[in-house]
């Protein structure tokens, strides 16, 4: 099971909107409305942002906001803040019930 | 508040075993319940799903850790495994231990423990 491809980095200056997309396959985000994002911080483990697409867990802020098409999913963070600056993975259930991450992508807050 | 906390990390030799240890506290419902996973991330890369095992003890690897690393918990203790024989140098990464009570998903993570692979 490959990674799911992710851009390497994306940037924004503070109160922009940034999209991050995540492109995988029909085994997996294609075939799968389990697909998630997390959010992780230098030395720190990973937070969930988002689960099955375009849910928040409780606590996330409602700038963050997931949408799926096709074998493609995508992260929107509106009114980029300086603490959004972090790394971010999407992650998938495939159509065998394994898990599969992105690559993860760098975003960075002018 | 679940809480889960590894331990058991370390430096180990090319060929050489560990066993790493995740012990979860404060489930809503029992630590029984909730699926149970191995997440690794190498030094300055990405996630990579490693293991799970499932309420009832059925168990899922990722290819590149199938017949070295085998997975295993102790409900009575609240605690999840990870026995890793075999080791690479490839294996060195941060290991956390990760689930969730309700949601597929991994929205409870542990703070990681250091597996060192080097001769």
């Amino acid at each position: 099971q490959s990674a799911l491809t992710q851009p390497a980095s994306v940037s924004g200056s503070p109160g922009q909107s940034i999209t991050i997309s995540c492109t995988g396959t029909s085994s997996d985000i294609g075939g799968s409305n389990s697909v998630s994002w997390y959010q992780q911080h230098p030395g720190k483990a990973p937070k969930l942002m988002i689960y099955d697409v375009g849910n928040r867990p409780s606590g996330v802020s409602d700038r963050f906001s997931g949408s799926k098409s096709g074998n493609t999913a995508s992260l929107t963070i509106s009114g980029l803040q300086a603490e959004d600056e972090a790394d971010y993975y999407c992650g998938s259930y495939t159509t065998n019930i394994h898990v599969v991450f992105g690559g993860g992508t760098k975003l960075t807050v002018l | 508040e679940v809480q889960l906390v590894e331990s058991g990390g370390g430096l180990v030799k090319p060929g050489g075993s560990l066993r790493l240890s995740c012990v979860g506290s404060g489930f809503t419902f029992t630590f029984s319940h909730a699926w149970m996973s191995w997440v690794r991330q190498a030094p300055g890369k990405g996630l990579e799903w490693v293991a799970r095992v499932k309420n009832g003890g059925t168990t899922d690897y990722v290819a590149p850790v199938k017949g070295r690393f085998t997975i295993s918990r102790d409900d009575s203790r609240n605690t999840l495994y990870l026995q890793m024989s075999s080791l690479k140098t490839e294996d060195t990464a941060v290991y956390y231990c990760a689930t969730s009570e309700t949601l597929n998903a991994f929205d409870i993570w542990g703070q990681g423990t250091m597996v060192t692979v080097s001769s």
